[in-house]
């Protein structure tokens, strides 16, 4: 069956600009999560989700970031004003509950010029 | 000091050796995860474990509750082995299962022929 999927891929935006994130968790699956990759580091957290609501958003670094998940599936990292500093690789990754091993996407690289 | 430490930070092997990865962590946990990661790629899950052994093909992950530390195992090693390998675990405090990871700096590897 289909995996987790992220859109875009690539994203090369402006500092400044506002950008959305996509993830596409597996059918099914009600946890959701969102992680950051600096180059050379291990993925940070940011937010999950369980079902609609998030369970804990302890990660998300400043009032900025926000990232929500309607109907309890498809869900968007939202970032307002961009710094050069948020320039990573975000993860997607989703499971069927918060105990299950977690599917992760291929990730969306966001450059802030 | 990171709650999950890995070493070494890089390996290099030749061909048909045996790979050996640590992972230490500081914090009471419901499980650890393996997870390998190659260049430009997703990740990918290897394992999910709270206690013991397990064995996928040439690869082994062992865990010790009571010392706090895990190991991977790579048997035969090939080149298509070179990957990061990044450890990383769902933290327990207080009797609650956060559904998070906590993810180590990774461990780079490559494999000679």
């Amino acid at each position: 069956g289909a995996g987790v999927s992220q859109t875009p891929s690539n994203k090369v935006t402006e500092k400044g600009k506002y950008v959305e994130l996509r993830c596409d968790p597996i059918s099914g699956h009600t946890a959701l999560y969102w992680y950051r990759q600096s180059l050379g580091q291990g993925p940070e957290f940011l937010i999950y989700f369980q079902g609609t609501g998030a369970a804990d958003d302890s990660g998300l670094p400043n009032d900025r970031f926000f990232a929500v998940r309607p109907e309890g599936s498809v869900s968007t990292l939202k970032i307002q004003r961009t710094e050069r500093g948020d320039s990573a690789v975000y993860l997607c990754a989703s499971s069927p509950s918060i105990n299950s091993e977690q599917f992760f996407g291929p990730g969306t690289r966001l450059t802030v010029l | 000091k990171n709650e999950v430490e890995q070493s070494p930070q890089n390996l290099t092997a030749q061909e048909g050796e045996f790979i050996t990865i640590n992972c230490s962590y500081s914090v009471g946990i419901s499980a650890l995860h393996w997870l390998q990661q190659h260049p430009g790629g997703g990740i990918v899950s290897l394992f999910m474990l709270s206690s013991g052994k397990k064995k996928h093909g040439r690869l082994i992950a062992t865990i010790n509750i009571q010392e706090k530390h895990s190991s991977l195992h790579i048997t035969a090693s090939h080149p298509r082995d070179s990957a990061v390998y990044i450890c990383a675990v769902r933290i327990n405090a207080g009797g609650t299962s956060y559904g998070k990871l906590t993810f180590g700096q990774g461990t780079i590897l490559t494999v000679h022929p």
